[in-house]
């Protein structure tokens, strides 16, 4: 069955940096676009960052352009998501996904908590 | 504030029928592009609940279903039972090549 393991989250200081990783498993990682979305506490979900099949082609969120870079290993099917220059407002569960054929998010991973705090 | 609108909150006895609204505009839904519906239950991951307006995947019950006019889909909810107690979101696809999704739905069962 699909897994995703999100993993790399913690509490870090405004303006430091924190990668997250997301372990992919029971499917071929290499055929699928990948997706990280974010939920501040109470508040909905926001979509980030995706990236193709091959990593051949990026897209991110406005409030995340030019700080976070989302990227991939097909050879040891892993997500990353860096994040740079973070803000408080940076502080949510970050969840990575997969992308579905008809541009949904088929599957997601349980999460994983940042907080941005001094 | 979301690109796609939804109410905050509906609420409804056991076995009874509740909607919820997703509104966008002509460079999402309007465009033609696809909703989808997702169910976050208190606590956990969000999990895909319809896609493409009204399809299910595997395992979820057919007291769910999905609606789309122009700019606009929503989400039924038949029969409601305790166990539909989560927030709703919906997402589609937005010609600025990114995906967005409404700000969520949370169903009360009374």
């Amino acid at each position: 069955q699909v897994q995703l393991v999100e993993s790399g989250g913690g509490v870090v200081q405004p303006g430091r940096s924190l990668r997250l990783s997301c372990s992919a498993s029971g499917f071929t990682f290499s055929n699928y676009g990948m997706h990280w979305v974010r939920q501040a506490p109470g508040e909905g979900l926001e979509w980030l960052a995706f990236i193709w099949y091959d990593g051949s082609n990026k897209y991110y969120a406005d409030s995340v352009k030019g700080r976070f870079t989302i990227s991939r290993d097909n050879s040891g099917n892993t997500l990353y998501l860096q994040m740079n220059s973070l803000r408080a407002e940076d502080t949510a569960v970050y969840y990575c996904a997969r992308d579905g054929s008809l541009l949904e998010v088929d599957y997601w991973g349980q999460g994983t908590r940042v907080t941005v705090s001094s | 504030q979301s690109v796609l609108t939804q109410p905050p909150s509906v609420s409804g006895a056991p076995g009874q029928r509740v909607t919820i609204s997703c509104t966008g505009t002509d460079s999402n839904i309007g465009a033609g592009y696809h909703v989808h519906w997702y169910q976050q239950l208190p606590g956990t991951a969000p999990k895909l609940l319809l896609y493409d307006t009204n399809n299910r995947p595997s395992g979820v019950p057919d007291r769910f279903s999905g609606f789309k006019s122009g700019a606009s889909a929503s989400l039924a909810i038949t029969g409601l039972q305790a166990e539909d107690e989560a927030d709703y979101y919906c997402q589609s696809y937005d010609s600025s090549l990114s995906r967005v999704f409404g700000g969520g739905t949370k169903v009360t069962v009374l």
